[in-house]
């Protein structure tokens, strides 16, 4: 079974802070991918990064996985209001015997920006 | 292009009674999972259909159940359903992907099913 630990659970920071939130596994994955979920909503997809030590930068947000594939950070520079919501990193893998990839997700990092 | 829809977007049941979601893809999108959403597990994966056909499944109980039509829309029932089965359902279409290749997911607003 694998499994996406991602920490903090819960993130309450003031606008203009910076923070990271991290997403570590056991497991190596072929892809990893970072999603924004807000209320009443589905996930968005924000990136998804291939490659083993590979950097990408999305606006205020950059997204790094580990040499190993086997985790993930994103940080967000000087936050916003509107950075609020669920936070969520999703592996992908392609299961014994299946002919797509599958994603296990993590369980999310809540993140509020206060004013 | 329109998105992923769900439908209903609520829905409360009692236990014992069964439900059915609905789940139409993006337009060119074949393949359609299904997840539950719950504080406690966070999100799980429950099964992916492509071209009527179920391709990988999660582990969850038999009375989670999908099928998929010829227009890729997808339905998932849940029979004899549990307070535990309280949750945020989603539906996420994607492209079908041959080995190592990979498509961008889609997901749905997703259907909130209260068991009582």
């Amino acid at each position: 079974t694998q499994l996406l630990e991602q920490s903090p659970q819960f993130l309450s920071i003031q606008e203009g802070e910076n923070l990271t939130v991290y997403c570590n596994s056991s497991s190596v994955f072929s892809s990893l991918q970072w999603y924004r979920q807000e209320p009443g909503e589905g996930p968005v997809l924000l990136v998804t990064v291939v490659t083993g030590g590979e950097v990408k930068k999305l606006k205020r947000l950059t997204f790094q996985f580990g040499d190993a594939r086997k985790d993930s950070s994103l940080h967000i520079t000087a936050a916003q209001t509107g950075d609020t919501g669920l936070y969520l990193c999703a592996g992908a893998h392609y299961p014994r015997g299946g002919s797509n990839y599958k994603l296990t997700f993590g369980k999310g990092t809540l993140l509020t920006v206060n004013p | 292009k329109a998105g992923v829809t769900q439908t209903p977007r609520y829905l409360i049941k009692t236990r014992g009674q069964q439900v059915t979601l609905s789940c139409s893809p993006i337009s060119g999108h074949r393949s359609v999972s299904w997840y539950q959403q719950t504080p406690g597990q966070g999100l799980q994966f429950l099964f992916e259909y492509f071209s009527e056909t179920q391709r990988n499944k999660g582990n969850f109980p038999g009375r989670f159940s999908g099928r998929q039509f010829s227009n890729s829309r997808s339905e998932m029932n849940v029979s004899t359903l549990e307070l535990g089965d309280s949750a945020l359902y989603l539906c996420a279409s994607k492209r079908w992907a041959t080995s190592g290749a990979y498509n961008e997911q889609f997901f749905g607003p997703g259907t909130r099913l209260t068991v009582l």
